[in-house]
C-alpha cells in the first residue's frame, strides 16, 4: 500500500509569485495536515483538513490556504511567496482528526529566491 | 520558553555506544511522538506512546507522565542511525520539538 506522497519534491520560485504544492493520503486516510519546516527547526502546523473542511489552523498569514478534495487529497497554495517561506512543508495523514498517529510524506522543499 | 524543549540539540558519538535523546514538555497531552528524520527530509515514526515503555530492535523509549519528560534510547548505536530525531507532543494538536542531531561515528 502507497504512503503519503507529495509533489512536487523541489520546488525554486521567484519572491511575489505563487505556489501549490500537493498531497495524497494514505487509503483510507481522511485527514491531512500541512506543517513547515525551516532548516535547524521543528515542523510547525499550519493547516488540518478533514472531510474537505478545515478543522485546524496554525500561527500563518493569510497568503496561505489549503483546500482537501472528494478523493481526500490537499493542496497547499501560498501567495506572494517571500523569501521566509523557502522550508520544506511536510503533509501527514491520519484516519481521523483525532488519530494520534499520523503519517508523514517525504516533503516538499521549497526555495525562493 | 518552548513547550516542547529536546536535549542535546545535537550528539556526536562512536559506534556502538548507548544513546539518550531527552524530551521535556510543559502543557498537557495524551500522546507524545518520537520521529526520525534522515538528510532527505522524509520523517518516519518510531514510536507513539502515552505510558510506560515502548521497544523495537535497538531503539527503547519511555514516558513519565507525571514529570512530563520523554526519552528515546538507542543502543548498540551504528553509523546508519545518523539522523535528526523529533519528539513530539499531541493534545489537540501536535507541537514539535527542534530536534536532537545525532551523528554516529564509524
Amino acid at each position: 500500500d502507497a504512503g503519503v506522497t507529495q509533489s512536487p519534491t523541489h520546488l525554486i520560485k521567484t519572491r511575489g509569485q505563487h505556489v501549490t504544492l500537493r498531497c495524497s493520503p494514505i487509503s483510507g486516510h481522511k485527514s491531512v495536515s500541512w506543517y513547515q519546516q525551516v532548516l535547524g527547526q521543528g515542523p510547525q502546523f499550519i493547516f488540518q483538513y478533514y472531510e474537505k473542511e478545515e478543522r485546524g489552523r496554525g500561527n500563518f498569514p493569510d497568503r496561505f490556504s489549503a483546500r482537501q478534495f472528494p478523493n481526500y487529497s490537499s493542496e497547499l497554495n501560498v501567495n506572494a511567496l517571500l523569501l521566509g517561506d523557502s522550508a520544506l512543508y511536510l503533509c501527514a495523514s491520519s484516519f481521523s482528526p483525532q488519530a494520534y498517529e499520523q503519517y508523514f510524506g517525504p516533503g516538499t522543499r521549497l526555495t525562493v529566491t | 520558553k518552548n513547550e516542547v524543549e529536546q536535549s542535546p540539540q545535537n550528539l556526536t558519538a562512536q559506534e556502538g555506544e548507548f544513546i539518550t535523546i531527552n524530551c521535556s514538555y510543559s502543557v498537557g497531552i495524551s500522546a507524545l511522538h518520537w520521529l526520525q528524520q534522515h538528510p532527505g527530509g522524509g520523517i518516519v515514526s518510531l514510536f507513539m506512546l502515552s505510558s510506560g515503555k515502548k521497544k523495537h530492535g535497538r531503539l527503547i523509549a519511555t514516558i513519565n507522565i507525571q514529570e512530563k519528560h520523554s526519552s528515546l534510547h538507542i543502543t548498540a548505536s551504528h553509523p546508519r542511525d545518523s539522523a535528526v530525531y523529533i519528539c513530539a507532543v499531541l493534545d489537540d494538536k501536535i507541537i514539535f520539538g527542534k530536534g536532537t542531531r545525532l551523528h554516529i561515528l564509524p
